[in-house]
């Protein structure tokens, strides 16, 4: 079945630091990759997705890579700020008229 | 454009009573879907309706079920409430063969006591 990894929270970083936060992958087919946000006590709020293998998504300073040789789509951030501290899901959507599939998310602590 | 909507925002219900969620779909979307997120956890796929039928299901018991409208809004139904359904409730809707391109609603806080 298809199923979603990320890297195990809390992440806590001071501004300015770089991030990564881990995502892979198993899924049947050709499965579109979406990162999403999640602020206290909101929903989820697309941050980029990538339709195809090799495309890169970005939004707001954060990029994410769809490798299909390592069935990953690892979110990057060059500089972070103490507004990106939220939890962020990776997830996939495979097919026609499927469901998402999320990971757990991942907590980030942006310290200033 | 309001976007997705759920209400109500926040539920306080006891064990064993019944409950019933909505969600109204973004304008030119006609399908919409439901998803439990659990504290720390991220959302499971409850069921998918479209043209006011179930299309696709998730692993949920059959004390989980819903309803479409001819206008494209939905309800969540959830029978004899267990403590474990406190949860996030999420509705998300897109268009149909449009999935990628779906919108998520800011949820319906559930908690049973």
């Amino acid at each position: 079945g298809n199923s979603v990894t990320q890297m195990e929270g809390p992440v806590t970083l001071s501004e300015e630091a770089f991030l990564t936060i881990n995502c892979t992958y198993t899924a049947t087919g050709y499965p579109s990759l979406f990162w999403y946000v999640q602020y206290p006590g909101e929903g989820l709020q697309l941050l980029l997705k990538a339709t195809k293998a090799d495309d890169k998504g970005s939004n707001k300073g954060f990029e994410a890579t769809y490798r299909k040789e390592t069935t990953s789509f690892h979110l990057e951030k060059g500089s972070v700020q103490v507004s990106d501290s939220a939890v962020y899901f990776c997830a996939l959507i495979n097919n026609y008229g499927q469901n998402f599939v999320f990971g757990p998310g991942t907590r980030l602590s942006v310290l200033p | 454009d309001a976007g997705v909507t759920q209400s109500p925002t926040h539920l306080i219900k006891t064990r064993g009573q019944q409950v019933t969620l909505r969600c109204s779909p973004k304008s030119g979307h006609d399908t919409v879907s439901w998803y439990q997120q659990a504290l720390g956890q991220g959302p499971q796929f409850i069921f998918q309706y479209y043209e006011e039928e179930e299309r696709q299901r998730g692993n949920f018991p059959d004390r989980f079920s819903g309803h479409q409208f001819p206008n494209y809004s939905s309800e969540l139904n959830v029978n004899a409430l267990l403590l474990g359904d406190s949860a996030l409730y999420l509705c998300a809707s897109s268009s149909r063969g449009q999935d990628t391109e779906a919108f998520f609603g800011q949820g319906t806080r559930l908690t049973v006591v």
